[in-house]
């Protein structure tokens, strides 16, 4: 069983609509939860940075933290084209540096 | 700051052959970390360096790959002999080593091996 599970899509939806991203992981220890958005031939980028459980919004993105049941997601509000892009999840535990990632998710947004 | 710069941005080389991929980091980020992305596994973790000195090369795939960091705005990776099952997009990353912040990642090499 891989660490980090994420479901790859793809995942198509019009424009203007609520996104969710989803991984679930295994291990406990994870304490540093990140979201990276990654455009078609470029790096990935951070888009959102979560520590412990709860929730944080930035602009039309939340991302969510549910550690009793090893849960992380990212919603997208009002989504645009130029959302298209693979979401990648990451995660690390409370020491080191070391970042665990999703395979990613496909998103699409249609005009 | 011009990010984290990986050259070249394409390789394709022939089976045997060796290739160096490049890496300058952000100027002051203390660590730095290879990945390799395929569409079947994802960001793979290659090494790590903290100040220069390699703390984790578990993610090295086998004695064909090396990894250098000479200095702290400088680092290569090498495989010696390429072979097909290599072709993929590597990544070089770096941050704060201290704390866990997110990574700044280049805009990758994608490596053909032929």
């Amino acid at each position: 069983q891989k660490e980090v599970e994420q479901d790859p899509g793809p995942l198509s939806v019009p424009e203007g609509a609520i996104v969710s991203l989803n991984c679930t992981y295994s291990n406990s220890a994870f304490q540093y939860f990140m979201w990276y958005r990654q455009y078609s031939r470029k790096g990935p980028e951070l888009l959102m940075y979560t520590y412990s459980s709860g929730n944080k919004e930035d602009g039309r993105f939340t991302a969510q933290v549910d550690k009793s049941s090893k849960y992380i997601s990212l919603f997208i509000r009002d989504s645009q084209p130029s959302d298209s892009a693979t979401y990648l999840c990451a995660m690390s535990p409370n020491t080191g540096n070391q970042f665990y990632f999703g395979t990613g998710t496909s998103l699409t947004v249609i005009p | 700051d011009a990010g984290v710069i990986q050259s070249p941005r394409h390789e394709v080389t022939e089976m045997g052959q060796e290739v160096t991929l490049r890496c300058k980091p952000i100027s002051g980020h203390n660590s730095l970390f290879w990945y390799r992305q395929t569409m079947m596994r994802g960001l793979e973790l290659l090494i790590y360096f903290n100040n220069n000195v390699p703390i984790d090369d578990s993610g090295m795939p086998e004695d064909r790959f090396s990894a250098k960091m000479p200095n702290a705005s400088f680092s290569t990776l090498k495989i010696q002999p390429s072979e097909p099952r290599d072709s993929a997009v590597y990544f070089c990353a770096s941050n704060f080593g201290t704390g866990n912040y997110g990574y700044t990642f280049g805009s990758g090499t994608r490596l053909t091996v032929v």
